[in-house]
């Protein structure tokens, strides 16, 4: 079966760096997505991964292992704003996201 | 502001009814989605369209049907709702490997 694996909470502070990691068994791989999705609100887009390597954007930089089946998000200079639930899924071959279950991230001051 | 709209934001929902939930886009993009969100799982596929004038089941069809009669509008219908319908109910569409799918504001749908 297909699977993607992500730690349910994380708890960081405000200022410093977190890395959140996804872990994946796919039938295919076509690319890695991460998005953000505050509570109540809808998922929105942070990052794309094909190939391997990092994919830095701001604050936020991406990085994939497809030899692994391993991806992670991190998230520099933390801000209160951050405080979100971050979702990984990976689009298999037939083209469809297959999607983990999401990590909450709780920023303290 | 270019997007999508999803109608009603919230319902209460006798069993046994029908309901059927809308989903707009005016971004002109090829592919639609519709999702369930439950605490603690994942993002499941219930329906999509990759054109209009074609459908497909995805993970967690049964319950729902779907139709694409054009490229802006993808509406959801529970024929006979169940309680364990009861979920948050996301649209999107792509129209790009690169960026992903754009999501809706979602749909809190209680079946009761």
């Amino acid at each position: 079966g297909q699977n993607i694996d992500q730690p349910t909470e994380m708890t960081a502070t405000e200022g410093a760096i977190v890395q959140i990691n996804c872990t994946y068994q796919t039938s295919g791989f076509n690319g890695l997505f991460w998005y953000q999705q505050h509570a109540g609100e809808a998922p929105t887009f942070l990052s794309y991964n094909v190939l391997d390597g990092l994919e830095e954007k701001g604050r936020f930089s991406s990085f994939l292992s497809r030899s692994k089946g391993y991806s992670y998000l991190l998230l520099k200079e933390l801000q209160m704003k951050d405080s979100a639930s971050y979702l990984c899924a990976v689009r298999d071959s037939n083209y469809q996201l297959i999607w983990g279950a999401g990590t909450k991230l709780i920023i303290k001051p | 502001t270019a997007g999508i709209t999803q109608a009603p934001t919230s319902q209460i929902l006798a069993a046994g009814r029908s309901m059927t939930l809308r989903c707009t886009q005016d971004m002109r993009h090829n592919a639609m989605y519709w999702y369930r969100q439950d605490l603690g799982l994942g993002l499941r596929l219930i329906h999509y369209s990759n054109t209009a004038g074609t459908t497909g089941k995805g993970e967690v069809p049964d319950g729902y049907s779907v139709s694409r009669a054009n490229t802006d509008d993808f509406p959801l219908t529970l024929a006979s709702a169940v309680p364990s319908q009861t979920s948050v109910y996301f649209c999107a569409s792509s129209d790009s490997e690169h960026y992903g799918y754009t999501f809706g504001s979602g749909t809190r749908l209680t079946v009761v």
